[in-house]
Protein backbone atom coordinates (compact mmCIF):
# COMPACT_ATOMS: atom_id res chain seq x y z
CA UNK A 1 0.00 0.00 0.00
CA UNK A 2 1.62 3.37 -0.61
CA UNK A 3 1.87 5.42 2.39
CA UNK A 4 3.29 8.10 4.27
CA UNK A 5 4.16 6.99 7.57
CA UNK A 6 5.09 9.01 10.62
CA UNK A 7 6.00 7.89 13.99
CA UNK A 8 5.58 8.95 16.94
CA UNK A 9 1.97 9.65 16.09
CA UNK A 10 1.91 11.00 19.76
CA UNK A 11 4.24 12.99 21.79
CA UNK A 12 4.32 14.64 24.89
CA UNK A 13 8.09 15.95 26.00
CA UNK A 14 9.67 18.88 27.93
CA UNK A 15 11.57 22.30 26.84
CA UNK A 16 14.74 21.88 25.81
CA UNK A 17 14.79 17.73 25.44
CA UNK A 18 15.72 17.10 21.87
CA UNK A 19 13.63 15.06 19.77
CA UNK A 20 12.87 13.07 16.47
CA UNK A 21 9.90 12.81 14.49
CA UNK A 22 10.34 10.26 11.33
CA UNK A 23 8.42 10.42 8.52
CA UNK A 24 9.19 7.50 5.80
CA UNK A 25 7.04 7.44 2.11
CA UNK A 26 7.11 4.09 -0.34
CA UNK A 27 6.13 5.80 -3.44
CA UNK A 28 9.86 6.62 -4.29
CA UNK A 29 8.60 10.28 -4.41
CA UNK A 30 11.25 13.05 -4.53
CA UNK A 31 9.72 15.56 -2.73
CA UNK A 32 9.32 15.77 0.90
CA UNK A 33 8.17 18.27 3.40
CA UNK A 34 6.86 19.01 6.85
CA UNK A 35 4.30 21.04 7.77
CA UNK A 36 2.91 22.15 11.33
CA UNK A 37 -0.52 23.23 11.55
CA UNK A 38 -1.94 25.03 14.31
CA UNK A 39 -5.69 26.54 14.80
CA UNK A 40 -6.88 29.67 12.72
CA UNK A 41 -3.66 29.21 10.65
CA UNK A 42 -4.01 26.25 8.50
CA UNK A 43 -0.56 24.41 7.50
CA UNK A 44 2.25 25.80 7.17
CA UNK A 45 5.16 24.68 5.46
CA UNK A 46 8.52 24.43 7.64
CA UNK A 47 10.93 22.84 5.22
CA UNK A 48 11.01 20.98 2.17
CA UNK A 49 13.32 18.51 -0.14
CA UNK A 50 13.56 18.48 -3.73
CA UNK A 51 15.81 15.12 -3.63
CA UNK A 52 18.37 12.98 -1.46
CA UNK A 53 20.67 16.37 0.34
CA UNK A 54 19.14 19.12 -1.13
CA UNK A 55 16.45 20.56 1.23
CA UNK A 56 15.15 24.42 1.87
CA UNK A 57 13.33 26.09 4.24
CA UNK A 58 9.90 26.75 4.20
CA UNK A 59 7.68 29.33 6.13
CA UNK A 60 8.39 28.76 9.84
CA UNK A 61 11.81 26.96 9.55
CA UNK A 62 12.68 28.57 13.22
CA UNK A 63 13.51 25.68 15.74
CA UNK A 64 13.64 22.94 13.33
CA UNK A 65 16.27 20.89 11.43
CA UNK A 66 15.79 18.61 8.37
CA UNK A 67 18.10 15.56 7.03
CA UNK A 68 17.70 14.11 3.50
CA UNK A 69 19.92 11.31 3.28
CA UNK A 70 17.76 8.48 1.64
CA UNK A 71 14.75 9.17 -0.67
CA UNK A 72 12.33 7.45 1.45
CA UNK A 73 13.46 9.26 4.37
CA UNK A 74 12.76 12.70 5.79
CA UNK A 75 13.54 13.22 9.62
CA UNK A 76 12.42 16.51 10.84
CA UNK A 77 14.59 17.74 14.41
CA UNK A 78 13.99 19.72 17.28
CA UNK A 79 16.80 20.10 19.00
CA UNK A 80 16.00 22.11 21.66
CA UNK A 81 11.91 21.76 21.97
CA UNK A 82 9.73 25.06 23.47
CA UNK A 83 6.27 25.76 24.33
CA UNK A 84 5.25 27.26 21.02
CA UNK A 85 6.08 24.13 19.23
CA UNK A 86 3.31 22.18 20.58
CA UNK A 87 1.96 21.55 16.95
CA UNK A 88 0.05 18.68 14.75
CA UNK A 89 3.01 17.98 12.59
CA UNK A 90 2.18 16.52 8.95
CA UNK A 91 5.27 14.89 6.56
CA UNK A 92 4.22 14.83 2.94
CA UNK A 93 5.64 13.30 -0.25
CA UNK A 94 4.95 14.68 -4.28
CA UNK A 95 6.55 13.62 -7.12
CA UNK A 96 7.71 15.69 -10.06
CA UNK A 97 5.66 14.59 -13.11
CA UNK A 98 6.43 16.29 -16.63
CA UNK A 99 8.98 18.95 -14.88
CA UNK A 100 6.28 20.35 -12.54
CA UNK A 101 4.76 18.71 -8.85
CA UNK A 102 1.45 17.38 -8.36
CA UNK A 103 -0.25 16.61 -5.34
CA UNK A 104 1.10 15.63 -1.79
CA UNK A 105 0.87 12.83 -0.56
CA UNK A 106 0.12 13.16 3.09
CA UNK A 107 1.07 11.06 6.44
CA UNK A 108 -1.18 10.49 9.64
CA UNK A 109 -0.32 13.42 11.14
CA UNK A 110 1.94 13.54 14.90
CA UNK A 111 0.49 15.68 17.80
CA UNK A 112 3.59 16.93 19.62
CA UNK A 113 3.12 18.42 23.21
CA UNK A 114 5.82 20.64 24.53
CA UNK A 115 5.54 21.14 28.71
CA UNK B 1 4.70 35.56 -1.81
CA UNK B 2 1.79 33.57 -2.11
CA UNK B 3 -1.00 33.89 0.34
CA UNK B 4 -4.56 31.84 0.54
CA UNK B 5 -7.41 33.29 1.86
CA UNK B 6 -10.45 31.37 3.04
CA UNK B 7 -13.00 33.69 4.19
CA UNK B 8 -15.37 31.57 6.09
CA UNK B 9 -14.35 30.15 9.21
CA UNK B 10 -17.42 28.08 9.70
CA UNK B 11 -20.38 26.79 7.49
CA UNK B 12 -23.29 24.79 7.41
CA UNK B 13 -25.31 22.32 4.95
CA UNK B 14 -28.27 19.95 5.28
CA UNK B 15 -28.23 16.94 3.84
CA UNK B 16 -28.44 16.34 0.20
CA UNK B 17 -28.27 20.41 -0.63
CA UNK B 18 -25.66 21.98 -2.06
CA UNK B 19 -22.69 24.15 -0.76
CA UNK B 20 -20.23 26.46 -2.02
CA UNK B 21 -16.53 27.24 -0.27
CA UNK B 22 -14.99 30.23 -1.12
CA UNK B 23 -11.05 30.41 -1.93
CA UNK B 24 -8.68 33.22 -3.07
CA UNK B 25 -4.78 33.44 -3.46
CA UNK B 26 -2.58 35.70 -4.31
CA UNK B 27 0.38 35.37 -6.53
CA UNK B 28 2.11 36.85 -9.90
CA UNK B 29 3.03 32.92 -10.84
CA UNK B 30 1.68 31.90 -14.45
CA UNK B 31 2.17 28.45 -13.75
CA UNK B 32 0.73 26.86 -10.67
CA UNK B 33 -1.72 24.52 -9.31
CA UNK B 34 -4.66 24.41 -6.43
CA UNK B 35 -6.05 22.12 -4.39
CA UNK B 36 -8.95 21.01 -1.85
CA UNK B 37 -7.89 18.95 0.68
CA UNK B 38 -10.76 17.75 3.30
CA UNK B 39 -9.65 16.92 6.86
CA UNK B 40 -11.85 14.80 8.57
CA UNK B 41 -11.98 14.18 12.24
CA UNK B 42 -9.55 11.77 11.90
CA UNK B 43 -6.79 14.52 11.19
CA UNK B 44 -5.95 12.78 8.08
CA UNK B 45 -5.13 14.83 4.95
CA UNK B 46 -7.19 13.99 2.27
CA UNK B 47 -7.21 15.02 -1.62
CA UNK B 48 -10.67 16.33 -3.26
CA UNK B 49 -9.62 17.88 -6.14
CA UNK B 50 -7.00 19.51 -8.33
CA UNK B 51 -6.87 22.01 -10.88
CA UNK B 52 -4.09 23.23 -13.12
CA UNK B 53 -3.57 26.72 -13.64
CA UNK B 54 -3.02 26.15 -17.66
CA UNK B 55 -6.41 24.60 -17.57
CA UNK B 56 -9.23 26.41 -18.94
CA UNK B 57 -11.65 23.86 -18.18
CA UNK B 58 -13.19 23.29 -14.51
CA UNK B 59 -12.25 20.10 -12.48
CA UNK B 60 -14.56 17.81 -11.66
CA UNK B 61 -14.65 14.61 -9.25
CA UNK B 62 -17.78 12.85 -8.67
CA UNK B 63 -19.78 15.14 -6.29
CA UNK B 64 -16.89 17.87 -6.08
CA UNK B 65 -16.30 20.65 -9.07
CA UNK B 66 -14.66 23.89 -8.64
CA UNK B 67 -15.09 27.21 -10.19
CA UNK B 68 -11.20 28.24 -11.31
CA UNK B 69 -11.80 32.03 -12.34
CA UNK B 70 -7.75 32.81 -13.33
CA UNK B 71 -8.31 36.32 -14.03
CA UNK B 72 -9.93 36.99 -10.07
CA UNK B 73 -7.55 34.43 -8.81
CA UNK B 74 -10.77 32.94 -7.35
CA UNK B 75 -10.96 28.69 -6.56
CA UNK B 76 -14.33 27.82 -5.36
CA UNK B 77 -15.32 24.27 -3.46
CA UNK B 78 -18.72 23.02 -4.83
CA UNK B 79 -20.19 20.15 -3.10
CA UNK B 80 -23.26 18.55 -4.81
CA UNK B 81 -26.22 15.97 -2.54
CA UNK B 82 -23.55 17.28 0.64
CA UNK B 83 -23.79 14.01 2.29
CA UNK B 84 -22.95 13.10 6.34
CA UNK B 85 -19.51 12.04 5.81
CA UNK B 86 -18.47 15.47 4.32
CA UNK B 87 -18.52 16.87 7.64
CA UNK B 88 -14.48 18.25 8.06
CA UNK B 89 -12.22 20.81 7.68
CA UNK B 90 -12.04 21.63 4.40
CA UNK B 91 -8.66 23.96 3.40
CA UNK B 92 -7.98 25.45 0.01
CA UNK B 93 -4.03 25.36 -1.38
CA UNK B 94 -1.71 26.77 -3.96
CA UNK B 95 1.44 25.03 -5.38
CA UNK B 96 3.98 26.73 -7.88
CA UNK B 97 4.84 24.64 -10.61
CA UNK B 98 8.48 24.64 -10.79
CA UNK B 99 9.49 23.49 -6.71
CA UNK B 100 7.52 22.66 -3.52
CA UNK B 101 6.67 25.34 -2.32
CA UNK B 102 2.63 25.03 -0.94
CA UNK B 103 0.78 27.91 0.73
CA UNK B 104 -2.74 26.54 2.40
CA UNK B 105 -5.49 28.75 3.76
CA UNK B 106 -6.68 28.62 7.20
CA UNK B 107 -9.65 26.07 6.48
CA UNK B 108 -13.07 26.50 6.29
CA UNK B 109 -15.29 24.01 9.15
CA UNK B 110 -17.69 22.19 7.49
CA UNK B 111 -20.74 20.73 8.67
CA UNK B 112 -23.29 18.54 7.19
CA UNK B 113 -26.85 18.67 9.08
CA UNK B 114 -28.94 15.54 8.73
Amino acid sequence: EAQVTQNPRYLITVTGKKLTVTCSQNMNHEYMSWYRQDPGLGLRQIYYSMNVEVTDKGDVPEGYKVSRKEKRNFPLILESPSPNQTSLYFCASNTLWGGTSVEQFFGPGTRLTVL
Amino acid sequence: AQTVTQSQPEMSVQEAETVTLSCTYDTSENNYYLFWYKQPPSRQMILVIRQEAYKQQNATENRFSVNFQKAAKSFSLKISDSQLGDTAMYFCAFMKGNNNDMRFGAGTRLTVKP
